[in-house]
């Protein structure tokens, strides 16, 4: 089946220790984005690629980091620089950057403090 | 990017009832879309919406692109129990990139 597969399901972070979350999508998709949501708010952009080789930073990048070495896979790893990581993490994925086609998203992955 | 002003925040509702719900932004959108999340998962793409007044149903669910291209309406009709979630507009502006979001409507269905 065709969709959008992020992994872990639930993730736990040490103080000063980045962790990398996962997507991958097998729908051929071109663009990828990662949102970050929190209790009773909507989602908030953190990282978004609209090609291979290519991101640009969202709304709230700090503290984060991505890579899109294949077209298929949008990692992001929650450095320790971002303070306040405890959150709901959803990763999407549309036919094309900066067109009118609907991003998809996958079941996401809950990242809590230890 | 803006965050939507969507309303009302949550509904409570009985089995069978209509539900509204709508969704305003700051500036002119050329795309507005409904999701619905349920917990502990992704939103789940309901209607999309693409030109001025457009008007679209999916099943029970039915989504309007304001005229002013400044706002979404979604109904829902003879609701369910499995309607319960949180439903969430989000839109593109002309010159945007990123989808901008709504905080979303909690809806609780009693049977």
């Amino acid at each position: 089946d065709g969709g959008i597969t992020q992994s872990p399901k639930y993730l736990f972070r040490k103080e000063g220790q980045n962790v990398t979350l996962s997507c991958e999508q097998n729908l051929n998709h071109d663009a990828m984005y990662w949102y970050r949501q929190d209790p009773g708010q909507g989602l908030r952009l953190i990282y978004y690629s609209q090609i291979v080789n290519d991101f640009q930073k969202g709304d709230i990048a700090e503290g984060y980091s991505v890579s899109r070495e294949k077209k298929e896979s949008f990692p992001l790893t929650v450095t320790s620089a971002q303070k306040n990581p405890t959150a709901f993490y959803l990763c999407a994925s549309s036919i094309g950057g900066g067109s009118s086609q609907p991003q998809h998203f996958g079941d996401g992955t809950r990242l809590s403090i230890l | 990017g803006q965050q939507l002003n969507q309303s009302p925040q949550s509904m409570f509702i009985q089995e069978g009832e209509d539900v509204s719900m709508n969704c305003t932004s700051s500036s002119i959108f050329n795309t507005w879309l409904w999701y619905k999340q349920d917990p502990g998962e992704g939103p789940v793409l309901l209607i999309a919406l693409y030109k001025a007044g457009e008007l679209t149903s999916n099943g029970r669910l039915t989504a309007q692109f304001g005229i002013t291209r400044k706002d979404s309406f979604l109904n829902i009709s003879a609701s369910i129990p499995s309607d319960v979630g949180i439903y969430f507009c989000a839109g593109r502006e002309n010159s945007g990139y990123a989808l901008n979001f709504g905080k979303g409507t909690s809806l609780l269905v009693t049977p």
